[in-house]
């Protein structure tokens, strides 16, 4: 398979701990935020969005936690599996960039088991 | 499958061809959006519609490159006189109108240019 993101940041985590994937984000405009999980050769799947208007937002496994002060994202899972396993990015929309997606650098989650 | 396709998932072509991708959205979404991606970043972003209009499209997005959705529905984006730096991902992402509502994502092109 491919080798995603060979400069991205890397976290490891063991099989069944809480993974918690950070995000600095660029517009402090922006009011919509989306993260997506992409494993390799595959387009990026949604996972879970918050709005700005929101600090936190639950999923299943998977909790969002935003910070507008300080330009901030995370993406906790509970649990970690090996499925998890993938790049995960953080995207951003606001008015000051139209209707589409700016999205982040990006980072490698690894679930040894 | 009602997710959005995108085709085709692989190609290869000399430097110089032309080639043109396919995307198929979720029936209901009449945004489309196309977006790039190279090794070891995130997707950047190309061009959109809402229905069959062209809303923005990015400086990415040189003279070489164009996109049509000419019914609302499908879209197709072409590369001319492909270059080896045109090597990337090339993914479509669908959504409903409005601010904040998310996009779904297609499995990607990925072209190589030899």
């Amino acid at each position: 398979g491919e080798s995603v993101g060979l400069h991205l940041p890397t976290l490891s985590v063991q099989e069944g701990d809480n993974s918690i994937i950070n995000c600095a984000y660029s517009n402090s405009a922006s009011d919509y935020f989306i993260w997506y999980k992409q494993e390799s050769g595959k387009g990026p799947q949604f996972i879970i969005d918050i709005r700005s208007n929101m600090d936190k937002r639950q999923g299943q496994r998977v909790t969002v936690l935003l910070n507008k002060t300080v330009k901030h994202l995370s993406l906790q899972i509970a649990a970690t599996q090996p499925g998890d396993s993938a790049v995960y990015f953080c995207a951003e929309k606001g008015k000051e960039y139209g209707n589409k997606l700016v999205f982040g650098a990006g980072t490698i989650l690894r679930v040894k088991s | 499958d009602t997710g959005v396709s995108q085709d085709p998932r692989h190609k290869i072509t000399k430097r110089g061809q032309n080639v043109t991708f396919r995307c198929d959205p979720i029936s209901e979404h009449n945004r489309l959006y196309w977006y790039r991606q190279t090794l070891g970043q995130g997707p950047e972003f190309l061009t959109y519609f809402q229905n069959e209009a062209q809303l923005e499209k990015s400086r990415l997005l040189s003279d070489r490159f164009s996109a049509e959705r000419p019914k609302g529905s499908f879209s197709t984006l072409e590369i001319q006189r492909t270059e080896q730096g045109d090597s990337a991902m090339y993914l479509c992402a669908s959504s409903l109108s409005g601010m904040n509502t998310e996009a779904f994502f297609g499995q990607g092109t990925r072209l190589t240019v030899v």
